[in-house]
């Protein structure tokens, strides 16, 4: 099974600040990765697809990079609704498997 | 609209069986792989199965042997038949079209004595 290794567990961020979320896998995976944000209580919300694709309706702040074994997600300026915890999910082959997860809270 | 809507969720003891559905509408199902996910309290989100268009499917070890997935096109419905259940297997479970990009709002599944 491929592992999905996700970092940080959690962060404290201010509104504004850039942040950086990295998932890396156990091995290469190309581009089949998505990345979630979920909020407290609410459904799980596709951020990214393809690894870099932003998933229409998404704001443009939101962006995700890499290939193979190492993704960032990246938040260029967060914001107050951006607080959530975040998911990448890697599907290049069964069993699919998800990062643990990177609840950022506001500092 | 797309939409997904689950339901049969509820309370179970260890041991038991639970039969889930997903209800499918605006979009062509038979044109879509399914998946379910679920995510217990306080925890992650973990992969359950997933059913592709050609009615294939495919289990992560946790639940292989104990869960099994189906579709009916037909019906735009997709099924997870769950026997032999742990008191690891409560959650919230979610149906999810294709890469993730639509998901149901999810039943609750508890398994307690």
């Amino acid at each position: 099974d491929i592992q999905m290794t996700q970092s940080p567990s959690a962060m404290s961020a201010s509104v504004g600040d850039r942040v950086t979320i990295t998932c890396r896998a156990s091995q290469g995976i190309s581009n089949y990765l998505a990345w979630f944000q979920q909020k407290p209580g609410k459904v799980p919300k596709r951020l990214i697809y393809a690894a870099s694709s932003l998933q229409s309706g998404v704001p443009s702040r939101f962006s995700g990079s890499g290939s193979g074994t190492e993704f960032t997600l990246t938040i260029s300026s967060l914001q107050p609704e951006d607080f959530a915890t975040y998911y990448c999910l890697q599907h290049k082959s069964y069993p699919w498997t998800f990062g643990q997860g990177t609840k950022v809270e506001i500092k | 609209e797309v939409q997904l809507v689950e339901s049969g969720g509820g309370l179970v003891q260890p041991g038991g069986s639970l039969r889930l559905s997903c209800a499918a509408s605006g979009f062509t199902f038979s044109s879509f792989d399914m998946h379910w996910v679920r995510q217990a309290t306080g925890k992650g989100l973990e992969w359950v199965s997933g059913i592709d268009t050609a009615g294939d499917t495919y289990y992560p070890g946790s639940v292989k042997g104990r869960f099994t997935i189906s579709r009916e096109n037909a019906k735009k419905s997709l099924y997870l038949q769950m026997n032999s259940l742990r008191v690891g297997d409560t959650a919230v479970y979610y149906c999810a079209r294709a890469y993730g990009d639509v998901w149901g709002e999810g039943t609750t599944v508890t398994v307690a004595s």
